[in-house]
């Protein structure tokens, strides 16, 4: 069974930093291209960035590639998101995602991490 | 403003159908080929529904089905059930390495 359970969420006071985690299991890690989406409060989906199977390319959302990073580890199974200069707007559920195999579409997700930032 | 537009809301009584639209309005998102929809009930992450236009995956129920016409996409929902009031999301992959999600659309089953 498929499994992606991210954690790291919380209260950060705006201007901080906050490094999420989502740890995978259930598929060949190295194989699926991984995600993050997230949702504020009461608010829409919106798709923050991809990182490829290799972790060679990565895409992000244009208004946040200058502070948010994503990466993955092979060897822990999990993806990774850094945000930095964190601002109120970035309050969100933050959810991991895996792409189908060789496709665009988000099959698998996470349960979420609640990020606030708030002073 | 998306760069996809969907009715914020749509209602449909038991056993009718309903159809939610995702329009194109913005050429950023490219040849719109790679549509993908999810279903999200409150509290809850986002489930797919359907992939690539209109591919279910495996598990998901036929009364849901979906198609393209020219800028719009297309998702339908036949023989309406109480648990299928929920939010749903029309998703497209840009071409560019990027994705973007519609603005959401709120169904209330009367």
């Amino acid at each position: 069974e498929v499994q992606l359970v991210e954690s790291g969420g919380g209260l950060v006071k705006p201007g901080g930093s906050l490094r999420l985690s989502c740890a995978t299991s259930g598929f060949t890690f190295s194989t699926y291209t991984l995600n993050w989406v997230r949702q504020a409060p009461g608010k829409g989906l919106e798709w923050v960035s991809s990182i490829s199977s290799s972790g060679t390319y990565m895409s992000y959302a244009e208004s946040l590639k200058d502070r948010f990073t994503i990466s993955r580890d092979s060897a822990k199974n999990s993806l990774y998101l850094q945000m930095n200069s964190l601002r109120a707007e970035d309050t969100a559920v933050y959810y991991c995602a895996r792409d189908r195999f060789g496709d665009y579409a988000f099959e698998n997700w996470g349960q979420g991490t609640l990020v606030t930032v708030s002073s | 403003q998306s760069a996809l537009t969907q009715p914020a809301s749509v209602s449909g009584s038991p056993g009718q159908s309903i159809t939610i639209s995702c329009t194109v309005t913005s050429s950023d998102v490219g040849d719109f080929k790679f549509v993908s929809w999810y279903q999200q009930h409150p509290g809850k992450a986002p489930k797919l529904l359907i992939f690539d236009v209109n591919n279910r995956p495996s598990g998901v129920s036929d009364r849901f089905s979906a198609s393209k016409s020219g800028s719009t996409a297309s998702l339908t929902i036949s023989g309406l059930q109480a648990d299928d009031e929920a939010d749903y999301y029309c998703c497209s992959y840009t071409g560019r390495t990027t994705r973007v999600f519609g603005g959401g659309t709120k169904l209330t089953v009367l």
